[in-house]
């Protein structure tokens, strides 16, 4: 079990372009979570995943937004034309539906900065 | 819909002294209440939860919280904290298994 990874660590973008990240979720967790944290912040829910299905989308999540889990394991989620309002840590965590004692765990995120 | 207010933003305090993180949450349903931890550079971690039963919820590292319904309170307690737990504290609401709302974070910074 080596955690929830994400990549990248770091993203600096010019406002306009495309970005994309990666989560790697704890193998074996059927749901996958993307967070949103700003400075001063706590994390806000973005979209989860239950297995390779996206359930749910926060009003949070404008058209620019959008993210996969297609094999039901590793999930990406793309910004397009990205605004200096995005700028923001994106977190990534997963969890194991169905154990009875399910808890998120989270990955270390992936801060973007949008100029 | 769940909001969850942090009542400090900043708490400083000493090596040893116990230290209490305030949260009060307003929801319309039966709640969930977390309180995850999240140290410099690290993912958040999670420290205790509550989702029923007894009112006192212990977690790791020892920390303890206690939940009041009529209070609709779920403080944050520690009777004697070490430079080790110098980190950001957030006290999150669901009504759900996944959508968790999280309070703005209290910052801790333990000072020998």
């Amino acid at each position: 079990d080596t955690g929830v990874s994400q990549n990248p660590r770091h993203k600096i973008t010019k406002r306009g372009q495309n970005v994309t990240f990666r989560c790697d979720p704890i193998s074996e967790h059927n749901r996958l979570y993307w967070y949103r944290q700003t400075l001063g912040q706590g994390p806000e829910f973005l979209t989860y995943f239950q297995n390779e299905a996206q359930l749910e989308k926060s009003r949070l999540l404008s058209d620019r937004f959008s993210a996969e889990r297609p094999k039901g394991s590793f999930s990406t989620l793309e910004i397009q034309r990205t605004e200096q309002g995005d700028s923001a840590m994106y977190l990534c965590a997963s969890s194991l539906v169905g154990t009875g004692d399910e808890k998120l765990f989270f990955g270390s995120g992936t801060q973007l900065s949008v100029l | 819909a769940q909001s969850v207010t942090q009542l400090d933003s900043q708490v400083p305090v000493f090596e040893e002294a116990p230290v209490e993180l305030r949260c009060n949450y307003s929801s319309s349903v039966s709640v969930y209440l977390f309180w995850y931890v999240q140290y410099p550079n690290q993912g958040l971690q999670l420290l205790l939860k509550y989702l029923s039963g007894s009112t006192l919820v212990k977690g790791i590292n020892g920390f303890e919280a206690e939940f009041n319904k009529s209070q609709t309170s779920f403080h944050l307690r520690k009777p004697s904290v070490h430079i080790s737990d110098t980190a950001e504290y957030f006290c999150a609401v669901s009504s759900n298994d996944y959508k968790l709302s999280f309070g703005a974070g209290t910052t801790v910074t333990v000072r020998a």
